[in-house]
């Protein structure tokens, strides 16, 4: 099966900074990578996603990178805000695409809790 | 637009006893997938139902099962509880092939 790893498990920065999280993958059949993001009390939310046809996406101040020959792949946040405080996971499907269904099989990186100290 | 929700947002229970889980996935989306957190560590997949049908179950005993309605709800049912059954339980649904959409979660205590 898929195993995540994903480092730091913690970060602090100050506001206006840049943050870089990264995480590694073993199957290399994998093909799809998000990041959620978890404030406390909720659950994860998307806050974007690659996938294995392109070398890096951006949203704004949020951008991923994925290298699949190393098997890795990277959050950077730029300009941070003390809102951007949470923890923020990585994640990377179960195997090859089966039917399309293989996108509800996740395996998470352990998380990274981010503070954006003002 | 409604998002995924879980119900109850909070549970305890005492070691032995039963518990179902339920959720209702965005409208349109078939796919409900269900994942355990425990505190400091990443959810962990449990099942995948996909119209109606499991698609995928992850390292849990046989304790843990789960089934999905004809309007694509679905339920989590845990028996005979353990004290390390304790955790957040998480339900996401998603359309076929594309992101998944997390609930907040029932946070089960078993005591």
């Amino acid at each position: 099966g898929e195993n995540v790893e994903q480092h730091p498990s913690t970060l602090s920065v100050q506001e206006g900074d840049s943050a870089v999280i990264k995480c590694t993958y073993s199957d290399s059949a994998s093909n799809y990578f998000p990041w959620y993001k978890q404030e406390l009390g909720k659950g994860p939310q998307l806050i974007i996603d690659i996938r294995s046809n392109v070398g890096e996406k951006k949203d704004q101040r949020i951008a991923v990178t994925l290298n699949k020959t190393a098997k890795h792949f990277s959050l950077h946040i730029t300009e941070t805000q003390p809102e951007d405080s949470a923890v923020y996971f990585c994640a990377a499907p179960e195997g090859a695409n089966a039917g399309g269904t293989s996108y509800g099989k996740l395996t998470f990186g352990q998380g990274t809790i981010l503070t954006v100290h003002p | 637009d409604a998002g995924v929700t879980q119900s109850p947002t909070h549970l305890i229970k005492t070691r032995g006893q039963h518990v179902t889980l339920r959720c209702s996935p965005i409208s349109g989306h078939k796919s409900v997938s269900w994942y355990q957190q425990v505190l400091g560590q990443g959810p962990q997949f449990i099942f995948q139902y996909y119209e109606k049908e499991e698609r995928g179950r992850g390292n849990f005993p046989d304790r843990f099962s789960a089934r999905q309605f004809p309007n694509y709800s679905s339920e989590l049912n845990v028996n005979a509880l353990l004290l390390g059954d304790s955790a957040l339980y998480l339900c996401a649904s998603s359309y076929l092939n594309s992101p998944l959409h997390f609930g907040n979660g029932t946070r089960l205590t078993v005591t």
